[in-house]
């Protein structure tokens, strides 16, 4: 059973480009939360979701969105990107009405 | 809204020895709480969690961690680390609501650092 996964591993962008991250969830999970995690510190959210509608979001400007696929697969788009966008960007995964979480292994984006 | 301490940044321990990490928790509401281990340029991998009942949990590797609901605390604890344990650890924990996959909000982590 193939856990979550994300793509790609890493990424290098300049300011002001737009970058798009992937993730697949973990089979039988439809519920896709995405989180940043700035270098030293803990993740922080950005947004959830589900049915393929934002459910949750968390305080990251409009330059962040998202997007779910009817196969519960998620994508995150960030626009106009600045030199503190770079962090590890982690995907996690989880059924509906369950509380526990599961991360991918993450994708590493650096803008220069 | 919630936030987590985790007091200690750094943790340097023997090995063979016993350790515990610290975690504070502020929230208005009812909480689950969770320990999360990243070993180096991974991802984030649930290590044991609290729910509800039992106030003592445990992990299959040996950590556990109880929730003091007084003391607004989920300290984790090992008898005895070994070198394989080195890793940052994370404390976390969303609302407990009638619905789950509530986000979850994260201390600023502790790097485990075991001394042979």
């Amino acid at each position: 059973d193939a856990g979550v996964t994300q793509s790609p591993t890493h990424l290098i962008k300049t300011r002001g480009q737009q970058v798009t991250l992937r993730c697949s969830p973990k089979s039988g999970h439809d519920t896709v939360s995405w989180y940043q995690q700035a270098l030293g510190q803990g993740p922080q959210f950005i947004f959830q979701y589900y049915e393929e509608e934002e459910r949750q979001r968390g305080n990251f400007p409009d330059r962040f969105s998202g997007h779910q696929f009817p196969n519960y697969s998620s994508e995150l788009n960030v626009n106009a990107l600045l030199l503190g966008d770079s962090a590890l960007y982690l995907c996690a995964s989880s059924p509906d009405n369950q509380e526990t979480q599961y991360f991918g292994p993450g994708t590493r984006l650096l803008v220069l | 809204a919630q936030s987590v301490t985790q007091l200690d940044s750094q943790v340097p321990v023997f090995e063979e020895a016993p350790v515990e990490l610290r975690c504070n928790y502020s929230s208005s509401v009812s909480v689950y709480l969770f320990w999360y281990v990243q070993y180096p340029n991974q991802g984030l991998q649930l290590l044991l969690k609290y729910l509800s009942g039992s106030t003592l949990v445990e992990s299959i590797n040996g950590f556990e961690a109880e929730f003091n609901k007084s003391q607004t605390s989920f300290h984790l604890r090992k008898p005895s680390v070994h070198i394989s344990d080195t890793a940052e650890y994370f404390c976390a924990v969303s609302e407990s609501r009638v619905f789950g996959n509530e986000k979850l909000t994260f201390g600023t982590g502790t790097r485990l650092t075991i001394i042979p």
